[in-house]
């Protein structure tokens, strides 16, 4: 019962940035929206959240439109290692579990 | 640091057998989950610890599954009369606190019921 939908696969170029979408329109006012990845045989590991403006670290920004119905990550210079699953969550602010969907398998291209 | 560590990485068992599956998390983490991916899927919620108590087991598909954390430390999740559906990668992943706190997961043990 994912509340999220993401495309199920993209590929993009190395040393390009890559923007991942994210749909989640039913999200309500005390949602958090997070993005975590998955590369092959691994842990997911945690990229970033946001609840409505947009947040930026070392990995990746992530922007929130007005209306919080969807989000994109954005990987500003995509390398080789970035290939992996990555997961758009939306979690309740009182909530401790992450309800993951299938996510979007991203492909990274030389 | 080290990072949550599981064990085995592989389990292979016959239907009907018993399996433990071990859990290390990040020292000082008070909150542990277990979650289970089927392949092509992504983790599906199992249990939750919030130091040694199961504070929600709603995840656990029926009553072969158990899950322990007796020191509010390491974790056992417990598979009774394994199935062939059973076979999956167990995800373990800890966190400091809960509430919109980074969860740091293992690398999960794979187990094959065959």
């Amino acid at each position: 019962d994912a509340k999220t939908t993401q495309p199920p696969s993209m590929d993009c170029a190395e040393g390009r940035a890559a923007n991942l979408p994210c749909n989640h329109s039913t999200i309500s006012g005390n949602e958090y929206v997070y993005w975590y990845r998955q590369i092959h045989s691994q842990g997911p590991q945690y990229i970033i959240h946001g609840l409505k403006n947009n947040e930026t670290n070392e990995m990746a920004s992530l922007i929130i439109t007005e209306d919080r119905k969807s989000s994109t990550l954005i990987l500003p210079h995509a390398t080789l290692r970035d290939t992996a699953v990555y997961y758009c969550i939306v979690r309740d602010s009182n909530d401790y579990k992450l309800s993951f969907g299938a996510g979007t398998t991203v492909t990274v291209r030389a | 640091g080290a990072g949550v560590s599981q064990t085995p990485s592989n389990k292979v068992t016959e239907k009907g057998k018993y399996v433990e599956l071990r859990c290390d998390p990040i020292s000082g983490h008070t909150a542990l989950y277990w979650y289970r991916q089927s392949l092509g899927q992504g983790p599906e919620f199992l249990i939750y610890f919030q130091g040694t108590g199961a504070a929600d087991d709603s995840g656990l598909p029926n009553d072969r599954f158990f899950a322990v954390r007796p020191e509010g430390s390491v974790s056992t999740l417990k598979i009774q009369r394994t199935e062939r559906g059973d076979s999956a990668v167990y995800l373990c992943a800890s966190s400091h606190g809960t509430h919109n706190n980074e969860q740091f997961f293992g690398p999960g043990t794979r187990l094959t019921v065959l």
